[in-house]
């Protein structure tokens, strides 16, 4: 049973407009998420993370959202850039054991 | 510019072969990690280790098997390879807990 849901495969975003990724969890014992992005034939590039102590974490053009009374989680884009096009993977670790869960991914399209 | 290398990139192998991956990090990471990743599905944990001679079975069951003789070399060996051992195995690395992956560029490994 997955415990990383990403449940849009695709998603399609103009250019310059915010990008909203998805991903949802089912372990209430995770308390790190991350945020991934992988190109063709390249391995993931980490992105941005966030502790469940905190509810918001920046960086850049990147923002993570956590609501863990939904256990869901959100990245957010903007603005949108072509470059962005990519796979995005959810992941998350539980406290007691270090090892990081993935999402099935959502591939992200900037249309221009 | 990645710091954990990953080699071959691409490699296309007839049934029955043995084959080894090997995967280096030039970060002094304890921690290292084989994931595997089918087109369009999550990455599933095959192998991992926390430091020489460490070494566990990830949360997919997998025929390979992995080494930790040095710090920073983590190979994955298929003894007799199968068309059904044909994926993307993603290399990994990090300093501990609540902290990031670094991957590799994967090798696409197909079986004939």
């Amino acid at each position: 049973d997955q415990q990383v849901k990403q449940n849009s495969p695709s998603l399609s975003v103009q250019e310059g407009r915010i990008s909203i990724l998805n991903c949802d969890y089912t372990n209430s014992m995770f308390d790190y998420f991350l945020w991934y992005k992988k190109y063709p034939a390249e391995g993931p590039t980490f992105l941005i993370s966030i502790s469940s102590i905190k509810d918001k974490n920046e960086d850049g053009r990147f923002t993570v959202f956590l609501n863990k009374s939904a256990k869901h989680l959100s990245l957010h884009i903007v603005p949108s850039q072509p470059g962005d096009s990519a796979v995005y993977f959810c992941a998350a670790s539980e406290v007691r054991d270090d090892k990081i869960i993935f999402g099935k991914g959502t591939r992200l399209h900037i249309l221009p | 510019e990645a710091d954990i290398y990953q080699t071959p990139r691409y490699l296309v192998i007839g049934t029955g072969k043995k084959i080894t991956l090997e995967c280096s990090q030039t970060m002094g990471h304890d921690k290292m990690y084989w994931y595997q990743q089918d087109p369009g599905m999550e990455l599933h944990l095959i192998h991992y280790s926390y430091g020489v001679n460490s070494t566990e079975k990830g949360d997919l069951s997998s025929e390979s098997t992995v080494s930790r003789i040095r710090t920073e070399h983590f190979p994955l060996t298929l003894e007799s390879a199968r068309p059904s051992h044909t994926s993307q195995y993603l290399c990994a690395s990090n300093q501990g807990a609540r902290s990031p992956l670094h991957f590799g560029n994967g090798t696409r490994l197909t079986v004939t």
